[in-house]
C-alpha cells in the first residue's frame, strides 16, 4: 500500500541554524500538508499546499517557515533560523482530490511517520 | 472556529476491558470525523472514519458512530488488548471559508492497557 515517507526520522540542530524536513507524498496525491506536535501536546496544522502554492497557513507558520515542492515528488518544510520552541515532531500528510462542492470530500489525509526535530 | 474536545487521559484499563474514549466537536457544515492512533515512537495512523451523520466507522475491533444530534464521535472497543496501548486522536475534517480542506485534532487520549 502506498505511504507517505519522511526523512530524516530525527534531526538535531543548533538554535539559529536552518533545517529542511523532507517528505515524499503518495504519488498521485495533489494536496500536501505539514503539521507539528510539540511533545505531549496536540497535533497542530501548519500549512497546506496545492498547485505549487500555499492554500492556507496557520498563525504558527510565520516568515521563518517555507514550503516547496522542488521536483514533483518531494515536499519540503524549511525553517530558516530555528528556535528552541521549534522542537517538535513534524508530520507531513497528503490527500488525493478536492472535496465535492458544498460538501466536504470523503478523501482522507494520509500521514507520514514524522520527523522529530530537536533544537539545542 | 472548529474544535474537537476529547476526554483527558491517561486511561488505564485491564486487558479485555471495555473501552470508551469520548469525543465531541464543534463545526459548521458537514465535517468528516476521524480517529487516528499513534503508537509509541511512531507517526499517526488512520484508525477509522465516518463521513456523514449516523455513519459508523470500524477497524480492528474499534467502532465510532457519527452522532450529529449530540455532535459526538466516541471511540469504543469491546475488549482491549495490551497492543492497543497508544495515544488516540479524534479529528475533524472540514472545508474552511476559502474552500480548502482542514483537519482539526483533539488533544489526544493516552490509553494504557495492563495485562
Amino acid at each position: 500500500e502506498p505511504e507517505v515517507t519522511q526523512t530524516p526520522s530525527h534531526q538535531v540542530t543548533q538554535m539559529g541554524q536552518e533545517v529542511i524536513l523532507r517528505c515524499v507524498p503518495i504519488s498521485n496525491h495533489l494536496y500536501f500538508y505539514w503539521y507539528r506536535q510539540i511533545l505531549g501536546q496536540k497535533v497542530e496544522f501548519l500549512v497546506s499546499f496545492y498547485n505549487n502554492e500555499i492554500s492556507e497557513k496557520s498563525e504558527i507558520f510565520d516568515d521563518q517557515f517555507s514550503v516547496e515542492r522542488p521536483d514533483g515528488s518531494n515536499f519540503t518544510l524549511k525553517i530558516r533560523s530555528t528556535k528552541l520552541e521549534d522542537s517538535a515532531m513534524y508530520f507531513c500528510a497528503s490527500r488525493l482530490i478536492w472535496g465535492t462542492s458544498g460538501r466536504v470530500g470523503t478523501d482522507t489525509q494520509y500521514f507520514g511517520p514524522g520527523t522529530r526535530l530537536t533544537v539545542l | 472556529g472548529n474544535s474537537v474536545t476529547q476526554m483527558e487521559g491517561p486511561v488505564t484499563l485491564s486487558e479485555e476491558a471495555f473501552l470508551t474514549i469520548n469525543c465531541t466537536y464543534t463545526a459548521t457544515g458537514y465535517p468528516s470525523l476521524f480517529w487516528y492512533v499513534q503508537y509509541p515512537g511512531e507517526g499517526l495512523q488512520l484508525l477509522l472514519k465516518a463521513t456523514k451523520a449516523d455513519d459508523k466507522g470500524s477497524n480492528k475491533g474499534f467502532e465510532a458512530t457519527y452522532r450529529k444530534e449530540t455532535t459526538s464521535f466516541h471511540l469504543e472497543k469491546g475488549s482491549v488488548q495490551v497492543s492497543d496501548s497508544a495515544v488516540y486522536f479524534c479529528a475533524l475534517l472540514s472545508m474552511n471559508s476559502g474552500g480548502y480542506q482542514k483537519v482539526t485534532f483533539g488533544t489526544g487520549t493516552k490509553l494504557q492497557v495492563i495485562p
